[in-house]
């Protein structure tokens, strides 16, 4: 099945600093979503971006499918911004569930 | 406004414990999914449902059963709970055709 790798790991931003998230996946998609799981749990839909470039605020993400990686790009951080970011795909020629890489944990600190 | 939301938001039970998390959505989508996920990991599929007659399994249905009662509503149940089911459990919904899935808040359940 299609392989989802989330980089870096882990990241530790001073607030006001910028950073790029990165999701490299192992086949074509039909469906790319970056999510933000807050310290609560709670899932955030960021962006749905199988393709192209979107903006949203201090976010924006760019999908380039024809070499198989998404970016996430989040500028000028804030304390609330802290959590875990994942990438989650769903493979070209299925229908069904998403498949999430591991996340990558952000701590903005003040 | 349209939303998924889940019941109960927590949940502490015993092992060897029927217990049953709700899902609804006002969102009008056709497709309802349960996802699981684990301390430090993405989430993984447990079941899928397209419509109202369609229930498929995902990755790891063992030990988890599914009722989708109505368009909005899709229930999970744990027929005899486990300490290894103890995990953060979402819904989703998607609408046919878009691709795109909207989670739900999230049930924390601990098996003791």
């Amino acid at each position: 099945g299609i392989q989802v790798e989330q980089s870096p790991p882990d990241l530790i931003l001073q607030e006001g600093a910028n950073s790029t998230l990165r999701c490299n996946f192992s086949d074509s998609v039909n469906n790319l979503q970056w999510f933000h799981q807050n310290p609560w749990g709670q899932l955030i839909n960021l962006f749905y971006i199988p393709s192209g470039t979107k903006q949203n605020g201090r976010l924006s993400a760019t999908t380039v499918a024809t070499e198989r990686y998404s970016l996430l790009y989040i500028s000028s951080s804030q304390t609330t911004d802290s959590g875990v970011y994942f990438c989650a795909v769903r493979g070209g020629g299925s229908q069904g569930n998403l498949i999430f890489g591991k996340g990558t944990k952000l701590s903005v600190k003040p | 406004d349209a939303d998924v939301t889940q019941t109960p938001r927590n949940r502490i039970t015993k092992t060897g414990k029927r217990i049953m998390l709700e899902c609804s959505q006002t969102k009008g989508h056709d497709r309802m999914y349960w996802y699981r996920q684990d301390p430090g990991l993405g989430l993984r599929l447990i079941y899928y449902s397209f419509d109202v007659k369609d229930i498929n399994k995902g990755e790891i249905s063992d030990g988890y059963s599914v009722s989708r009662q109505a368009q909005a509503k899709f229930s999970l149940s744990l027929e005899s709970a486990i300490p290894n089911q103890t995990a953060l459990y979402f819904c989703a919904t998607e609408a046919q055709g878009s691709n795109e899935q909207f989670f739900g808040p999230g049930t924390r359940l601990t098996v003791l």
